[in-house]
């Protein structure tokens, strides 16, 4: 397994500003994931970070609200942009290897006044 | 990837086996079965995965029927710490995204 610690663990922000969320993990992955997970919800994949590359996108999902930067292979960031309260939800980082199971971080808790 | 059917919620009687049931009746030939589960606020924990034959680990059980249309992932001493929110999920193993897709899954209620 991996040991990943996303930051900040919880915030609140006012809408109209950006929150830029880290995920940094204690050893190289091939892949890394964000997920949302809204209110009573279950967990939406937003985009697979790729290295060096630009991340790639679920339908439903846009580069210009949620900009992701993989620089390396063990550290990832998500911006949630021009943030509305529609944007309070958990977001959560995920890891996997070559055909290893996705393990997860314990997420960043939004809320947006 | 192939889509799955599990019950809303579920209860068990501590010390009891909890045994939570999934329906994959598309599944592929090169899918596999995984489960996770989410406790309040904390991010999902892998738990078991398989392909075809049944699998046990230290947390749980794994039993997949022979045409692979369903799946009964067993937990056998549930304690209270085993309540959340069980997911079901087929993918093919490895392969080019290894992405997840999540469904609504069961809401496992331990009881004293």
């Amino acid at each position: 397994s991996a040991v990943i610690s996303q930051k900040p663990s919880r915030d609140i922000c006012q809408r109209g500003t950006s929150l830029t969320i880290q995920c940094q993990v204690d050893s190289q992955v091939t892949m890394m994931f964000w997920y949302r997970q809204q209110p009573g919800q279950s967990l939406t994949l937003i985009a697979t970070a790729n290295q060096g590359s630009e991340a790639t996108y679920e339908s439903g999902f846009v580069i210009d609200k949620f900009p992701i930067s993989r620089p390396n292979l063990t550290f990832s960031t998500l911006t949630v942009s021009n943030m509305s309260p529609e944007d309070s939800s958990i977001y959560l980082c995920s890891v996997a290897w070559q055909g290893m199971p996705l393990f997860f971080g314990q997420g960043t808790r939004l809320t947006v006044v | 990837d192939a889509k799955t059917t599990q019950p809303p919620s579920m209860d068990c009687a501590e010390g009891r086996a909890a045994n939570l049931p999934c329906n994959h009746s598309t599944i592929s030939g090169n899918e596999y079965v995984y489960w996770y589960r989410q406790i309040h606020s904390q991010g999902p924990q892998y738990i078991i995965h398989g392909l075809k034959n049944n699998e046990t680990n230290e947390m749980a059980s794994l039993i997949i029927t022979e045409d692979r249309k369903s799946s009964t992932l067993i937990l056998p001493h549930a304690t209270l710490r085993d309540t959340a929110v069980y997911y079901c999920i087929v993918r093919v193993y490895g392969g080019a995204t290894n992405k997840l897709i999540f469904g609504t899954g069961t809401l496992l209620a331990v009881q004293p």
